[in-house]
């Protein structure tokens, strides 16, 4: 069962454009909702986060739109250029209460972006 | 700061060869996660421990994966015997536990399994 759903599974952008990656979730229990790049032959790193609570969060090119009722969130790379060339993933969070504190990380399937000069 | 280590990057076995992924976290960092990376898909969890003991192993295949992480600091993943549905990349990541809302996991580069 494919909790978080990530489109689309390919994107290709011209350089100065926008990139825009959509995820979409069931599981109401999810509390936080992360989005990672990874580069070919690295791990995923975290690029930007939201809560909830939040509508939109924007950390330079990167912003995150967040729809709540609709189960729904995205990111937005603007002014996309070829070192933004990589895969990004979506995640949502779980928390799973251990008495110290962990947490369930699920992925979507990723979205490979290739922008182009 | 030193970041997660793993080795070897790369792995080629055939079926039914057993195999060993090793990782050490980020020093300091009491929580460790192993993660299977499928091509074309995105990474599933595996197992998590806290400290040396296991918080979360529901989806580790226990009938051939195994996973410990003696003294809370380095980790070792197991596969025996390896299928060739286990071909994927192998990622480890880390974390601070303090108890409070979630904390960053950093991933190493990952294992590249092939079995033939």
């Amino acid at each position: 069962q494919q909790q978080v759903k990530q489109s689309p599974q390919s994107l290709i952008v011209q350089k100065g454009g926008i990139s825009i990656i959509n995820c979409a979730y069931e599981n109401t229990a999810f509390d936080y909702f992360p989005w990672y790049q990874q580069f070919p032959g690295k791990g995923p790193a975290l690029l930007i986060a939201i809560r909830p609570d939040v509508s939109e969060k924007k950390e330079g090119r990167f912003t995150i739109s967040f729809n709540k009722s609709a189960k729904q969130f995205s990111l937005h790379i603007m002014d996309s250029q070829p070192g933004d060339s990589a895969t990004y993933f979506c995640a949502a969070i779980q928390r799973a209460y251990s008495g110290a504190g962990s947490y369930q990380l699920t992925f979507g399937k990723g979205t490979k972006l290739s922008v182009i000069p | 700061e030193a970041g997660v280590a793993q080795s070897p990057r790369y792995k080629i076995i055939e079926k039914r060869q057993s195999v060993a992924f090793w990782c050490n976290p980020i020093s300091g960092h009491a929580t460790l996660y192993w993660y299977q990376q499928i091509l074309g898909q995105g990474p599933k969890l595996l197992i998590q421990f806290q400290n040396n003991g296991v918080v979360d192993d529901s989806q580790l295949p226990k009938d051939r994966f195994s996973a410990e992480r003696l003294k809370g600091v380095d980790s070792t993943l197991k596969i025996q015997p390896a299928k060739l549905e286990d071909s994927a990349v192998y990622l480890c990541a880390s974390s601070l536990e303090t108890g409070g809302f979630y904390n960053e996991q950093f991933f190493g580069p990952g294992t590249r399994l092939t079995v033939l």
